[in-house]
């Protein structure tokens, strides 16, 4: 099956400090990576969509300087909270959809628990 | 806009009953994909089933089985004879041509041994 990597999966640091948090697909070339945003006990909020190649398209709502996203390859997407605060504390999610086969199903990474101190 | 709705919070259930769960979507697509994932405790999120809305057979994959009715648009989620590790949160998602997911709120499925 497709398998989808995310590191850290739990990080802790200081306000004022940047977080880069990873996202890879091990198995197949994703087309396009997503970052979602759950806080506790709620669902998953779509931030922004990732293209290989191309700048993300953010959700409305979302601040692109302060959550910086680079997809530098087909089986890699990166996203940087800059500058983090208290309230940036949150589980970040990533999927990945493929290029062949069922190109419509996402793949999830196993998220990353941000705290901010 | 899309928009999926999961009414139940919570389900507990004693270990070999089944459980459905629902989920209603609204959306203007005439093309969109429908899904069903599971967020276990651990919090990654566990891709289950996927149905496309040209697709309305409903079938039955081990203990897992759906009942999509585009009258009704509705696509629930059956769990036959539920074990303790189906425990988990279990998300309701739609998306369409740009491939966005718009979850449900997720129901929190409870087994009890």
């Amino acid at each position: 099956g497709a398998v989808v990597s995310q590191h850290p999966s739990r990080v802790i640091c200081k306000s004022g400090t940047s977080v880069k948090i990873e996202c890879r697909s091990l198995d197949f070339q994703a087309t396009t990576m997503f970052w979602y945003r759950q806080f506790p006990k709620q669902s998953l909020m779509l931030m922004a969509t990732s293209n290989e190649g191309s700048k993300a398209t953010y959700e409305q709502g979302v601040e692109k300087d302060k959550f910086l996203i680079n997809h530098a390859s087909l089986t890699l997407s990166t996203l940087t909270v800059t500058s983090a605060h208290p309230e940036d504390s949150s589980f970040y999610i990533c999927s990945a959809r493929g290029v062949t086969g069922l190109r419509d199903i996402q793949y999830f990474g196993a998220g990353t628990r941000l705290s901010v101190l | 806009a899309q928009k999926v709705t999961q009414a139940q919070t919570e389900i507990s259930v004693v270990e070999k009953e089944d459980v459905t769960l629902d989920c209603v979507y609204e959306t203007r697509d005439t093309t969109y994909y429908l899904f069903w994932y599971k967020q276990p405790p651990s919090g990654e999120l566990v891709f289950l089933i996927r149905r496309n809305s040209f697709d309305e057979q409903n079938e039955i994959s081990g203990r897992y089985s759906w009942n999509f009715q585009k009258s009704t648009s509705s696509f629930n989620f059956t769990i036959t004879a539920s074990q303790v590790v189906d425990s988990a949160v279990y998300f309701c998602a739609l998306s369409s041509n740009d491939y966005k997911l718009s979850f449900g709120a997720g129901t929190t499925v409870t087994v009890r041994a």
